[in-house]
């Protein structure tokens, strides 16, 4: 029944290491996100895909790519961790790109790099 | 997309009427006011959006004033599960891919 849903819900990692986290969505839209909500609790788009299609990416560092293999989900990997990349991450989606639909978001994903 | 200033924090009484201000007085003719809500560990909640008319849901109404340079969320009887920070947003109706920027937002704790 889950609208947005992210995988994992904690990652705990070591500086330098790779990972990914999961973005699925069974409402049928077009759009999906990444944000990033800081320490400081700030929000901040990172990335914006439409029908697979790559529309925004905020001046994020290459470390950081984002995947999505159908519409319905919306991988992050990160590769070579650092510590200023402990932050939550948060997943959501809209049905039509750039118009005033709502975007509907995921739980989060509360990365943590030692 | 315009820049838009809210009180860093509110105090409610459950029960009572929540009104939470939001000042963007460089908003543009084709630019939306949305509203959006964080409870505490979980993710962005869409609440409510409007362009020059008052707006109202099961939710909230929203009152943009005349000239648009300011806006008003309301939560008619506010209840502890309404303890949350909320986002005054801006933004034109279609802009680079549907991006939401949120600024600090208010803090509202409502109190029993």
């Amino acid at each position: 029944d889950t609208a947005v849903s992210q995988t994992p819900k904690y990652l705990v990692t070591q500086m330098g290491n790779d990972k990914s986290i999961k973005c699925e969505q069974n409402l049928g839209h077009d759009t999906m996100y990444w944000y990033k909500q800081d320490s400081k609790k700030f929000l901040k788009i990172m990335f914006s895909y439409n029908n697979k299609e790559l529309i925004i990416n905020e001046t994020v560092p290459n470390r950081f790519s984002p995947k999505s293999p159908d519409k319905a989900h919306l991988n992050l990997h990160i590769n070579s961790l650092e510590l200023g990349d402990s932050a939550v991450y948060f997943c959501a989606s809209s049905p039509i790109s750039g118009l005033y639909n709502e975007q509907f978001f995921g739980p989060g994903t509360r990365l943590t790099v030692l | 997309d315009a820049k838009t200033t809210q009180p860093t924090s509110m105090d409610c009484a459950e029960g009572r009427a929540a009104n939470l201000p939001c000042n963007h007085s460089t908003i543009s003719g084709n630019e939306y006011v949305y509203w959006y809500r964080q409870i505490h560990s979980q993710g962005p909640q869409y609440i409510i959006h409007g362009l020059k008319n008052n707006e109202t849901n099961e939710m909230a109404s929203l009152i943009i004033t005349e000239d648009r340079k300011s806006s008003t969320l309301i939560l008619p009887h506010a209840t502890l599960r309404d303890t949350a920070v909320y986002y005054c947003i801006v933004r034109v109706s279609s802009n680079q891919g549907g991006k939401l920027i949120f600024g600090q937002g208010t803090e509202l704790s409502v109190k029993p």
